[in-house]
Formats: C-alpha cells, sequence, structure tokens
C-alpha cells in the first residue's frame, strides 16, 4: 500500500531532551516535507525537500532540524525541545508540484 | 508571498443538503495549483479535490466540485449529498509551480470545521 508512515504518533517529552520523528514513504516521491498544525493557524511548514541532499527552509524552521539522506526517509529533529513546540506534525510526500501531497498520519508531540 | 483565507471557522449542513466552503487567496502568480484538504477527527490529512489553475473548467469529484473564479482569486467547495463522514474540518491550500524560496511549500487556510446534522 502506497503510504507515509511517521512514527510515533503520541510523544511525551520534557523540555531539552533531544528527539526525533521519523518519515518514510515507499511512493518514490521527490518532494517532501514537514507541516505543524496549530488551532486556528491551519499547517505551516517547517521544512522542505526536493531530493535527496536538498533541503529548505519553510515559514517556522526555528528549533528543528532535517536530513534527506535516502530518497524514502525524512527525519525530524527536534535538538532542546522546548513547551511551545508542542503540536501535531505531519510528514507528507508527492510526486511533483502539481500533485496533492500524500499526509502521514501525524505525530502529536507535547513538550513539558 | 501567497496567503489563503478561510473566513468561515464553522459551518453546518443538514445530511443530504448541499453546502458550500469559501476560500479565497493571494497571488501574483498566473500558473499555481489549488486543493481541497479533508481532516476527520481521525487527524489523517485526505486530499479531496485538486485544480489547476490555468484549466478553466471547475475540478468534480463524486459528490464534491469546486467553483474557480481565478479573476476573483477563490476557489470554494461545493459539496452536494452531504453525508454523515463527511464532518471534518476542511483546508484549503495553494501550491507554486515556482522553484524558489517560499514558492516550494503548499500554503494553508486556516481551516473550517463542518458539521453535518442528521
Amino acid at each position: 500500500e502506497a503510504q507515509v508512515t511517521q512514527n510515533p504518533r503520541y510523544l511525551i517529552t520534557v523540555t531539552g531532551k533531544k528527539l526525533t520523528v521519523t518519515c518514510s514513504q515507499n511512493m518514490n516521491h521527490e518532494y517532501m516535507s514537514w507541516y505543524r498544525q496549530d488551532p486556528g493557524l491551519g499547517l505551516r511548514q517547517i521544512y522542505y525537500s526536493m531530493n535527496v541532499e536538498v533541503t529548505d527552509k519553510g515559514d517556522v524552521p526555528e528549533g528543528y532540524k532535517v536530513s534527506r539522506k535516502e530518497k524514502r526517509n525524512f527525519p525530524l529533529i527536534l535538538e532542546s525541545p522546548s513547551p511551545n513546540q508542542t503540536s501535531l506534525y505531519f510528514c507528507a510526500s508527492s510526486l511533483s508540484r502539481g500533485a496533492g501531497y500524500t499526509f502521514g498520519s501525524g505525530t502529536r508531540l507535547t513538550v513539558v | 508571498a501567497q496567503t489563503v483565507t478561510q473566513s468561515q471557522p464553522e459551518m453546518s449542513v443538514q445530511e443530504a443538503e448541499t453546502v458550500t466552503l469559501s476560500c479565497t487567496y493571494d497571488t501574483s502568480e498566473s500558473d499555481y495549483y489549488l486543493f481541497w484538504y479533508k481532516q476527520p477527527p481521525s487527524r489523517q490529512m485526505i486530499l479531496v479535490i485538486r485544480q489547476e489553475a490555468y484549466k478553466q473548467q471547475n475540478a468534480t469529484e463524486n459528490r464534491f466540485s469546486v467553483n474557480f473564479q481565478k479573476a476573483a482569486k477563490s476557489f470554494s467547495l461545493k459539496i452536494s449529498d452531504s453525508q454523515l463522514g463527511d464532518a471534518a474540518m476542511y483546508f484549503c491550500a495553494y501550491r507554486s509551480v515556482l522553484s524558489s524560496g517560499s514558492a516550494r511549500q503548499l500554503t494553508f487556510g486556516s481551516g473550517t470545521q463542518l458539521t453535518v446534522l442528521p
């Protein structure tokens, strides 16, 4: 089944403890992206990648890192999480700019 | 930068009736793509419908159709014969065809919460 898989689905962590949210797609998509969703704000892009080793900042990149060493994987790294990074995170991929994104199931992150 | 505005935070519709969700956007580009996504309580983001700006014909997908008014920068979603399973948050989104900078991203509106009444 064609899908974007992100893990974990739920995560509670403490301020400053490094964490990684994994994302993998099996559709050979070129484009991958991370979004965060907050009430009243819709989805905002954190980072974007258009191919292996090519990444770019979105609207809210501060406090996040990404890497794209393989086409299928695009992990999101929070080096020192803070409470304002409590949010619902989505990984997504698409074949081209004209295609819609396929989204993962989301990761609910709480930083205390 | 492009912006997407959904002015209706909440809407409701009676089952089997028709409802229209509004979306406007701001851009200086002539070619782009527009999307409607649905997010049910499961929180999964599901692509509902897609419109290419250079096509004048409005996109349709079964009970879902759009009214695309390029000059007015308007992209509304019409849901016909509403069903209980249509209850969800609906997001309008814009995607540029350009490859540089912020044009690479999919820009979302703030969403419209649709309730379907039995």
